[in-house]
């Protein structure tokens, strides 16, 4: 069973800086089944980024994904005050999705 | 635009089944598979099982034996049972959509909270 472990747990950043949030895999998967979304609260979370590195529809071009094997990073460039937020990776394989537990980019 | 909602009871009985189904409108439902996952209150996202138009299931081992999918394509819904539930079930219920195809939840509905108490 494939474990994703986030780091940090908790980014406490200024709006315009640069997040940088760490997904890794407890073994290597395929980049094509990685999956990042955004939870804002008491929202549903939503769409980010797919296959690793493709923005979902309307996602601002500030977000950012990148990694293969097993280290995959999510990038917010320049972090607006909507983009504070949970943020989650999530990986499929063998009929199976499974979550990271998940970063708090708060406000600093 | 394509939406989902959950519905079903708030509050179950320790023991019993926890039963939810969510409503898709404005898409079909063939072609697309779709998914039950959950958050406990303070917690992190877990996915509990997906079912696909044809019926086609597959769930969490952790939650396998408890958890049984079923699809209504005539009337666009899918639901969820979860039997013996405890106080470890109380969560907020999401439905998702899946492409076929693809690996990623698209849509989602608002998601709905089940407390498990007596």
């Amino acid at each position: 069973e494939i474990v994703l472990t986030q780091s940090p747990g908790t980014l406490s950043l200024s709006p315009g800086e640069r997040a940088t949030l760490s997904c890794r895999a407890s073994q290597s998967i395929s980049s094509s089944h990685l999956t990042w979304y955004q939870q804002k609260p008491g929202q549903a979370p939503s769409l980010l980024i797919y296959g690793a590195s493709s923005r979902a529809t309307g996602i601002p071009d500030r977000f950012s994904g990148s990694g293969s094997g097993t280290d995959f990073t999510l990038t917010i460039s320049r972090l607006e005050p909507e983009d504070f937020a949970v943020y989650y990776c999530q990986y499929y394989g063998s009929s199976l999705w499974t979550f990271g537990q998940g970063t708090k980019v708060e406000i600093k | 635009q394509v939406q989902l909602q959950e519905s079903g009871p708030g509050l179950v009985k320790p023991s019993e089944t926890l039963s939810l189904t969510c409503t898709v409108s404005g898409g079909s439902i063939t072609n697309y598979y779709w998914s039950w996952i959950r958050q406990p209150p303070g917690k992190g996202l877990e996915w509990i099982g997906y079912i696909d138009d044809s019926g086609s299931t597959n769930s969490n081992p952790s939650l396998k034996s408890r958890v049984t999918s079923s699809v209504d394509t005539a009337k666009n819904q899918f639901s969820l049972k979860m039997s013996s539930v405890t106080a470890a079930d109380t969560a907020v219920y999401f439905c998702a959509r899946g492409v076929s195809g693809s690996y990623e939840f698209d849509f989602w509905g608002q998601g709905t909270l089940v407390t498990v108490s007596s």
